[in-house]
């Protein structure tokens, strides 16, 4: 099974900051990798697909970058209405799907 | 508008059985494969179980196989999971999720979930 490990698990920023998480997989996931925003009570919502493919509607602040078993997502500049919990997601071979822990991105 | 609504949820006794249904609304669902997830109280997403367009291809997570089956009725638009011998951390919100049509497409459709909760 892919193990999926997101860093760090809490991130304490203020608006306007740049905001970066990184998610490492425990084995090659090729470009099958997905990002999540859920906000409290809310179901998640998808940003990015395919590493660093927008998911329509989602502000171009957000981006994703990465390969193999290293990538991030990146908030160039961190909005209120960005505070929230992100997870990571690969889908390597479309048999497993495995989430990241979760990033809290709390207000500094 | 595209949606998805889950019902079924409510108090089980640990053993005992839960089906869950999934009402999809606003897009071809015959079309798309689905898929449940679930979020223990205060935890992260956990992957349960997808099925194919078809039913052709169905895939479990090893923390349920053998006790929660998918199945859908595409003529009904409808998603379901029957759950059984649940256990205390089985308790969770579970939701179903669509799976996009897209290359390399994620999760892009979400109910709101319904809440299992398993005690005595």
């Amino acid at each position: 099974d892919i193990q999926m490990t997101q860093s760090p698990s809490t991130l304490s920023a203020s608006v306007g900051d740049r905001v970066t998480i990184t998610c490492r997989a425990s084995q090659s996931v090729s470009d099958w990798l997905a990002w999540y925003q859920q906000k409290p009570g809310k179901a998640p919502k998808v940003l990015i697909y395919k590493v660093s493919t927008l998911e329509n509607g989602v502000p171009s602040r957000f981006s994703g970058s990465g390969s193999g078993t290293e990538f991030t997502l990146t908030i160039s500049s961190l909005q209120p209405d960005d505070f929230a919990t992100y997870f990571c997601q690969q889908y390597y071979d479309y048999s497993e799907w495995t989430f990241g822990q979760g990033t809290k991105v709390e207000i500094k | 508008e595209v949606e998805l609504e889950e019902s079924g949820g409510g108090l089980v006794q640990p053993g005992g059985s839960r089906r869950l249904s999934c009402a999809a609304s606003g897009f071809r669902f015959r079309s798309y494969s689905m898929n449940w997830v679930r979020q223990a109280p205060g935890k992260g997403l956990e992957w349960l179980a997808f099925i194919s367009s078809t039913s052709n291809t169905i895939h479990y997570a090893d923390s349920v196989k053998g006790r929660f089956t998918i199945s859908r009725d595409n003529a009904q638009n409808s998603l379901f999971l029957q759950m059984s011998s649940l256990r205390d951390d089985d308790t969770a919100l579970y939701y179903c999720a669509r799976l996009g049509n897209r290359a390399f497409d994620a999760f892009d459709i979400w109910g709101q979930g319904t809440m299992v909760t398993v005690s005595s």
